[in-house]
């Protein structure tokens, strides 16, 4: 079956721009995980949703970083007014309780701020 | 907390000689034990797990690892690597954080290299 996707795959913005990150998770997947990966900090969890809700938005770095899941679904992970130290890898994964809660990782989007 | 330590950041071996990845972890609740493998411009792949059962983990491409709770380790090994195995590999653990949230922290990974 089709796995987690993301889009888009690369996103190149200005310094102070807003960018929103988009990510599909599997079909039937109530859990979602969105992480970071940069060259300083390496893997780094930021946000995890359980159906709509978000009861765990301790990684979210700053104010500037939002996100919110709909119909249980398709995430958006949004940064307003980038600056250069948001460049990096955003992951998403999602799991479900009877895959033993492994999580299958997207691709990733890879945000360069200029 | 959890915290996970991988302590080589790298490793470089020849092909078909044995390689151990080293990872040791730190958490006040019961834990999952993971491995993932990233490959160059390439996502997180999953090798293998450790959930319960047997500490003896056998997971993708030959590779295996052994939860040890006494020393609190989870290395991972493979008896005979190839060229294709170069890549960074990332050791993880999960916990029920509370409200089903199993959320992953990180080891800063391992660059493994594969020589001819």
């Amino acid at each position: 079956g089709a796995g987690v996707s993301q889009s888009p795959s690369n996103k190149v913005t200005e310094k102070g721009k807003d960018v929103e990150l988009r990510c599909d998770p599997i079909s039937g997947h109530t859990a979602l995980y969105w992480y970071r990966q940069s060259l300083g900090q390496g893997l780094e969890f930021l946000i995890y949703f359980q159906g709509n809700s978000a009861p765990d938005k301790s990684g979210l770095p700053s104010d500037r970083f939002s996100a919110e899941r709909t119909g249980g679904s398709v995430s958006t992970l949004t940064i307003q007014r980038t600056q250069q130290e948001d460049s990096a890898v955003y992951l998403c994964a999602s799991s479900s309780y009877l895959d033993g809660y492994e999580q299958y990782f997207g691709p990733g989007t890879r945000l360069t701020v200029t | 907390a959890q915290s996970v330590t991988q302590l080589d950041s790298q490793v470089p071996v020849f092909e078909e000689a044995p390689v151990e990845l080293r990872c040791n972890y730190s958490s006040s609740v019961s834990v999952y034990l993971f491995w993932y493998v990233q490959y160059p411009n390439q996502g997180l792949q999953l090798l293998l797990k450790y959930l319960s059962g047997s500490t003896l983990v056998k997971g993708i491409n030959g590779f295996e690892a052994e939860f040890n709770k006494s020393q609190t380790s989870f290395h991972l090994r493979k008896p005979s690597v190839h060229i294709s195995d170069t890549a960074e590999y990332f050791c993880a653990v999960s916990g029920d954080s509370g409200g089903s949230n199993y959320k992953l922290t990180f080891g800063k990974g391992t660059l493994l290299t594969v020589n001819p």
